[in-house]
């Protein structure tokens, strides 16, 4: 079986860096993805993490510790439109992405 | 660029009642997915499929069917609606078998069971 947490919300301020953590127990681990969501919207694609280390794409770093199950994405300068729920998603036994619960981050000037 | 289309886009339908989701790509990709959101519960993988002529189950198959008659084409069946089944659906298509891929989804289809 496989199980996904992370918080499921989160508050900060524009400008500022705020940590989003997940932690997986799964079989069959074939890497590790972050997606955002906006209300209303389908997710889009914001980092993939396979190797232990860290991710840099921009504002946003992911990371990954596959020996501890844990992962975290790191979204700094935040802005207004950062608000929107960040779904973790673990690629199990290469087949399919099975998700995390997701966090809403909400973003208050 | 299309990508990926589903319709219709909202729907409601009485209990009992039978509904196709239909989703296509023109990204020519092999792997095809459904999945259903619930309010605070995530994506739930319905059922998916690796290529024309190959579908398996997700995490939350029953009261649902596919097929994958065409690589473009990946329809979602609904044979006898239930509350339960109140959700947004999301279509979404993969080049790889996400081995180092990413999803892209389509825009959801919004189905309320009355």
């Amino acid at each position: 079986g496989q199980n996904i947490d992370q918080p499921t919300e989160m508050t900060a301020t524009e400008g500022a860096i705020v940590q989003i953590n997940c932690t997986y127990q799964t079989s069959g681990f074939n890497g590790l993805f972050w997606y955002q969501q906006h209300a209303g919207e389908a997710p889009t694609f914001l980092s993939y993490n396979v190797l232990d280390g860290l991710e840099e794409k921009g504002r946003f770093s992911s990371f990954l510790s596959r020996s501890k199950g844990y992962s975290y994405l790191l979204l700094k300068e935040l802005q207004m439109k950062d608000s929107a729920s960040y779904l973790c998603a673990v690629n199990q036994a290469g087949t399919a992405l099975i998700f995390g619960k997701g966090t809403t981050l909400s973003v208050s000037s | 660029n299309a990508g990926v289309t589903q319709t219709p886009k909202f729907r409601i339908l009485k209990i009992g009642q039978s509904m196709t989701l239909q989703c296509a790509q023109d990204m020519n990709h092999n792997y095809m997915y459904w999945y259903r959101q619930d309010p605070g519960m995530g994506l739930k993988l319905i059922y998916y499929s690796v290529g024309a002529g190959i579908t398996d189950k997700g995490e939350v198959p029953n009261g649902y069917n596919v097929s994958r008659s065409t690589t473009e084409d990946f329809p979602l069946r609904l044979e006898l609606a239930a509350p339960s089944q109140t959700s947004v659906y999301f279509c979404a298509s993969s080049e790889t078998g996400l081995a180092a891929g990413e999803l892209f989804f389509g825009e959801g289809s919004r189905l309320t069971v009355l």
